[in-house]
């Protein structure tokens, strides 16, 4: 079974610009949420998606959005990004919300110049 | 809140016992998980708990009091690779919240 695929692995944007991250779970699985994580904050909830509907969100500013299709993928977008928004994004895959094991994938590493 | 306290480092030897304990806040909690993470790496899934008792894998066990808000990560015939960051994360609802993680180093 194949497990949680993050594209793309990284990424150098500019202050200012747009990033969209994408992440496929694993099969089966209907639940995607977003994590950010810094060296000072560590691992901080963004939010969570299941059945293409935010469940759950995250203390994040609106720059920060998602959405997910009907086959489960999901994507993250950051908008206007600052130099702050450099991070390793990851998502989890569950089987639904609040149910189950969750599985990380490999991130993907943003650096903003 | 839903804080997750667990301490922020701890030191073992090669071959030896060593646990990891993790505290939360129990109102609205459903299940408390354990995480692997290597630096520079996404983090691997150790193990989830739901219910009270201990859960065993090989050479990791957790261990699980939801009355107590208390979990414990241990791990035996500690080897060199061992040495990273444990994150103890505790769901409510939908989301994960994680403590700071726990980096532990293993010594010959």
């Amino acid at each position: 079974k194949a497990g949680v695929t993050q594209t793309p692995r990284y990424l150098i944007k500019t202050r200012g610009q747009q990033v969209t991250l994408s992440c496929s779970p694993i099969s089966g699985h209907r639940s995607v949420s977003w994590y950010q994580q810094t060296p000072g904050q560590g691992l901080q909830f963004l939010f969570e998606y299941f059945s293409e509907t935010q469940r759950n969100k995250g203390n994040f500013p609106g720059r920060f959005s998602g959405r997910q299709f009907s086959n489960s993928r999901s994507e993250m977008n950051v908008s206007t990004l600052e130099l702050g928004d450099s991070a390793l994004y990851l998502c989890a895959s569950s089987p639904a919300t609040g149910v189950g094991e969750a599985f990380f994938g490999q991130g993907t590493r943003l650096t903003v110049v | 809140g839903q804080n997750i306290d667990q301490p922020t480092e701890m030191t073992a030897t090669e071959g030896a016992i060593v646990q990891i304990n993790c505290t939360y806040q129990t109102s609205g909690f459903n299940g408390l998980f354990w995480y692997q993470q290597h630096a520079g790496e996404a983090p691997t899934f150790l193990s989830y708990n739901v219910l009270d008792g201990l859960e065993e894998k090989g050479r990791f066990s957790s261990f699980l009091s939801r009355s107590k808000g208390y979990s414990y990560l241990l791990l035996k015939e500690l080897q060199m690779k061992d040495s990273a960051s444990y994150l103890c994360a505790a769901r409510w609802g939908g989301k994960l919240i994680f403590g700071q993680g726990t980096t532990l180093q293993v010594k010959p």
